[in-house]
């Protein structure tokens, strides 16, 4: 099965702030990665898919980008609604998720 | 639109078999390429993936989980139906149902969840 491991776990941000977030897979998956964020006691929402296409109506501030092993999301400034948990999500074969990465307000 | 509901138990004792029923709107599951999948996540962890079924009635099963699970679908109620045997407090998890997009094998409509809680 293939593995998918984010980094960092957690981390503190302020608000207007530039932040990436890792995921890489322990084999090579093409494109086929998606992003999502989750709120607290909501369910998650999709983001990003094929490692960088943008859904629709996701603010232009996150953007995807890598393939093979390593992907990256990036918020180019953070906003006070972004303060969330991100999950990768492999589908090149099955279905796997990393651990998620908490972004935290400083 | 497309939405999506998960009902079930809130509470199953260890050992018992959980039913969860996903009824959705918006779609059909006889529209080719569509599919609906379950994830699950304990409190304050990550998502797991537990199975997915196509319009075409081909499964997909954790590997993990594979012996435990069975997903079926009645397109006639737009409902799809998980059993999970053998439950253990360890399985202890809000469980989502998503709409799998066509033709990819990711998600982009999530029900709101519902937490199963295993304890005797």
């Amino acid at each position: 099965a293939i593995r998918m491991t984010q980094s960092p776990s957690s981390f503190s941000a302020s608000t207007g702030d530039r932040v990436t977030i890792t995921c890489r897979a322990s084999q090579g998956i093409s494109s086929y990665l998606a992003w999502y964020q989750q709120k607290p006691g909501k369910a998650p929402k999709l983001l990003i898919y094929a490692a960088s296409t943008l859904q629709s109506g996701v603010p232009s501030r996150f953007s995807g980008s890598g393939s093979g092993t390593d992907f990256t999301l990036t918020i180019s400034c953070l906003q006070s609604e972004d303060f969330a948990t991100y999950y990768c999500q492999q589908y090149y074969s099955g279905w796997t998720f990393g651990q998620g990465t908490k972004v935290e307000i400083k | 639109q497309i939405t999506l509901k998960e009902s079930g138990p809130t509470l199953v004792k260890p050992t018992q078999t959980l039913t969860l029923t996903c009824t959705f709107s918006g779609f059909s599951l006889s529209t080719s390429g569509v599919g609906v999948g379950w994830i699950r996540q304990p409190p304050g962890k990550a998502l797991e993936w537990l199975a997915l079924i196509y319009w075409d009635d081909d499964k997909r099963y954790s590997p993990s989980l594979k012996s435990r699970l069975t997903i079926t679908k009645d397109t006639s109620k737009n409902q799809v139906v998980l059993t999970m045997t053998n439950m253990d407090p360890v399985d202890t998890a809000t469980y989502y149902c998503a709409h799998r997009v066509r033709g990819y094998n990711y998600f982009d409509y999530w029900g709101q969840g519902t937490l199963v809680t295993v304890s005797s």
